[in-house]
């Protein structure tokens, strides 16, 4: 059973630099035709579609976002990353990573960020 | 960019009855749509894939229709742990990229 678990800092700073990092249990995140997904929830509010990586390195990242998002794959620890650069409050969210191949079919179980001073 | 509608934005049910949530598309996806449903603090679970495909594990109460612009999802009997919040997706593979609907709400009437 494919298991994600996200982790880093619950607090950022204005104007910081937001980094999480996803690790991935169960199976192997160079497992071919998953595509290894960033999500995030403003509280309150519906889901945002973030970006993705695949197990090629290849990434494709939501528009609205798209000038601060880097998101990066290390294969030799299962993990994949989000670094988020110049955060304000409405950056604040519960932060998901999730593997998705025709669909969102396992999540993290999420993460709260909030920035703040 | 493709936009996805949901309506309604609340569904005030009670158990028992028969839920009825739309999602709609700004411009045909096909049958690339998915379902999902979240509670509060928990991870979004995946229900419905390619329109009308119910996800391993998910009761046969779930059903899912639709293709081009207009997609449904039908819960037949509300049970106490359906009370969610539920959201459409849509990824494209050119471009590249995913959109959530804003949600349907179904509350306990």
């Amino acid at each position: 059973q494919v298991q994600l678990q996200e982790s880093g800092p619950g607090l950022v700073k204005p104007s910081q630099t937001l980094s999480l990092t996803c690790s991935v249990s169960g199976g192997s995140i160079t497992s071919g035709g998953y595509y290894w997904t960033w999500i995030r929830q403003h509280p309150g509010k519906g889901l945002e579609w973030i970006g993705y990586i695949y197990y090629s390195g290849s990434t494709y990242y939501n528009p609205s976002l798209k000038s601060r998002i880097t998101i990066s794959i290390d294969t030799s620890k299962n993990q994949f990353s989000l670094k988020l650069s110049s955060v304000t409050a409405a950056d604040t969210a519960v932060y998901y990573c999730a593997r998705e191949h025709g669909g969102l079919h396992y999540w993290g179980q999420g993460t709260l960020v909030t920035v703040s001073s | 960019e493709i936009v996805l509608t949901q309506s309604p934005a609340t569904l005030s049910l009670s158990p028992g009855e028969r839920a009825t949530l739309s999602c709609r598309a700004s411009q045909s996806v096909s049958s690339h749509l998915v379902w999902y449903q979240h509670k509060p603090g928990q991870a979004p679970r995946l229900l419905i894939y390619d329109a009308s495909n119910r996800a391993t594990g998910i009761p046969a109460r779930f059903s899912g229709s639709g293709s081009g612009t207009d997609f449904t999802l039908t819960i037949s009997s509300l049970e106490p742990e359906d009370f969610a919040v539920y959201y459409c997706q849509h990824r494209s593979n050119w471009p590249p990229g995913a959109t959530f609907g804003p949600g349907t709400k179904v509350d306990i009437k």
